[in-house]
């Protein structure tokens, strides 16, 4: 069982707004900041959002961040088809690394 | 460009023993703090563990499900971080994946391998 819950699955529409939730505790979520990660079937994890809500570079503005007490928000605009994939959160407890359970992007 | 190379995965027996390597460039290897990250199949990510750069002691931290039978280590002279893998289970059959860890308000991944795929099975 992960440390961090993520719905299993979340699907929208091409061009809709779709947010992915990232819920933990005052010990995680609450007391650090989360990063999140986009993996396409088959390949490796790509780091999307980092300390909550700030893109690496290359990342485009469609990705946000978002944290408010003990949950973090990954909110995606625009959403193309080319967004289907998988989600993780994460984040750093003070000891050990955690991720969520991941989130399933269907783009219909 | 920044680039992490896993290499070492194979079938092995349970109760057996396996090395992997990650191999980096294009960055300052010996100052990064590298983990490991593992995704058995149709599975979530997990992460294993990191070790810190020289300026920390080269200290190593773990999670629950590997300690005391994974190690990290790096060689900066090589630029390459290694994980052994002793007493391996089946349940340790994933894809093993090597990122750098950055800093900013805390940790995160800013780069990953492409993986590298251990099975354990008899």
């Amino acid at each position: 069982q992960s440390a961090l819950t993520q719905p299993p699955s979340t699907s929208a529409a091409p061009g809709q707004r779709v947010t992915i939730s990232c819920s933990g505790t005052s010990s995680s979520i609450g007391n650090t900041f989360v990063s999140w990660y986009q993996q396409f079937p088959g390949a490796a994890p790509k780091l999307l959002i980092y300390d909550n809500y700030k893109r690496p570079s290359g990342i485009p503005d469609r990705f946000s961040g978002s944290k408010s007490g003990t949950s973090a928000t990954l909110g995606i605009t625009g959403l193309q088809t080319g967004d289907e994939a998988d989600y993780y959160c994460g984040s750093w407890d003070g000891s050990t690394w955690v991720f969520g359970g991941g989130t399933r992007l269907t783009v219909l | 460009e920044v680039q992490l190379v896993e290499s070492g995965g194979g079938l092995v027996q349970p109760g057996g023993s396996l090395k992997l390597s990650c191999a980096a460039s294009g960055f300052t290897f010996s100052g990064a703090a590298m983990n490991w990250v593992r995704q058995a199949p149709g599975k979530g990510l997990e992460w294993i563990g990191r070790i810190r750069s020289d300026l920390h002691n080269y200290a190593t931290t773990y999670g629950a499900s590997v300690r005391g039978r994974f190690t990290i280590s790096r060689d900066d002279a090589m630029n390459t971080a290694f994980l052994q893998m002793n007493s391996l289970k089946t349940e340790d059959s994933a894809m093993y994946y090597c990122t750098r860890a950055s800093y900013s308000n805390t940790w995160f991944f800013d780069y990953w391998g492409q993986g590298t795929l251990v099975t354990v099975s008899s």
